[in-house]
C-alpha cells in the first residue's frame, strides 16, 4: 500500500527552529514535495527532493533519505506568518506512465510570540 | 493576476442539484487536476487530465465528472450533489516537461451541500 505519516500538530516559538518529519511507504517512489497551506488557502510549493540529502532555500530546508522512507522540513528563524499547515507529498510512478502525487494529512504548525 | 483561477470561490447548494466548478490557468501547463480536501485528510485526487483529449479517474471519482474544454480550462461537475461532497475543492496544474512536474494550486472552492 501507500502511506504517508506526519505529526498532526506542532507548536514553536517565534525566532526558533522547528523540524517537521514525514515518513512514507510507497512503491515507485519518484520524488517528495513539501507544500505550505494557510487556513482556507491554496497549498503553495516549498521544496522538492528526489535524491538523498539536504536542499536549502532561504529559511526553509528539506531533507530526504530514500532508504529510510523519511523526509523532514526544517524552518529556521520562525516568524508568526509561518503558522500554517505543512503538507508532505510523495510522487509515485504508476503503471501507464503516470506519476501520482500522494498527500499526507498535513502538520498544523502554530508559532507563538 | 493569479495563474490558476477557480470559480465560484464559495457555493452553497442543496442535495440533488447539479453543480459545476470551473478552473482556468494562464501558466501554459498541459496537465490539470481536481482534488478535494476534507479536515484531517490529505488532498485526494478526483480526476486528472494530461491534455485536452486525455481524461483519467483519480482515487475518488464516483459522483463527479469533468470536462477539459481547452488546454487552459478544466471543469468539475457534480451531477447530483450530496452532503458528503461538502469539502474544499482545488484545481491544480503542472508542466510535464519542466519543474519536475510540480503541481500549482488554484485558490480553492468551498462547497457546502445542504
Amino acid at each position: 500500500g501507500q502511506n504517508i505519516d506526519q505529526p498532526t500538530e506542532m507548536t514553536a516559538t517565534e525566532g526558533a527552529i522547528v523540524q517537521i518529519n514525514c515518513t512514507y511507504q510507497t512503491s515507485g517512489f519518484n520524488g517528495l514535495f513539501w507544500y505550505q497551506q494557510h487556513a482556507g488557502e491554496a497549498p503553495t510549493f516549498l521544496s522538492y527532493n528526489v535524491l538523498d540529502g539536504l536542499e536549502e532555500k532561504g529559511r526553509f530546508s528539506s531533507f530526504l533519505s530514500r532508504s529510510k522512507g523519511y523526509s523532514y522540513l526544517l524552518l529556521k528563524e520562525l516568524q508568526m506568518k509561518d503558522s500554517a499547515s505543512y503538507l508532505c507529498a510523495v510522487r509515485a510512478f504508476q503503471s501507464g506512465g503516470y506519476n501520482k502525487l500522494i498527500f499526507g494529512a498535513g502538520t498544523r504548525l502554530a508559532v507563538h510570540p | 493576476d493569479a495563474d490558476v483561477t477557480q470559480t465560484p470561490r464559495n457555493r452553497i447548494t442543496k442535495t440533488g442539484k447539479r453543480i459545476m466548478l470551473e478552473c482556468s490557468q494562464t501558466k501554459g501547463h498541459d496537465r490539470m487536476y481536481w482534488y478535494r480536501q476534507d479536515p484531517g485528510l490529505g488532498l485526494r485526487l478526483i480526476y486528472y487530465s494530461f491534455d485536452v483529449k486525455d481524461i483519467n479517474k483519480g482515487e475518488i471519482s464516483d459522483g463527479y465528472s469533468v470536462s477539459r474544454q481547452a488546454q487552459a480550462k478544466f471543469s468539475l461537475s457534480l451531477e447530483s450533489a450530496i452532503p458528503n461532497q461538502t469539502a474544499l475543492y482545488f484545481c491544480a496544474t503542472s508542466n510535464s516537461g519542466r519543474e519536475a512536474d510540480t503541481q500549482y494550486f488554484g485558490p480553492g472552492t468551498r462547497l457546502t451541500v445542504l
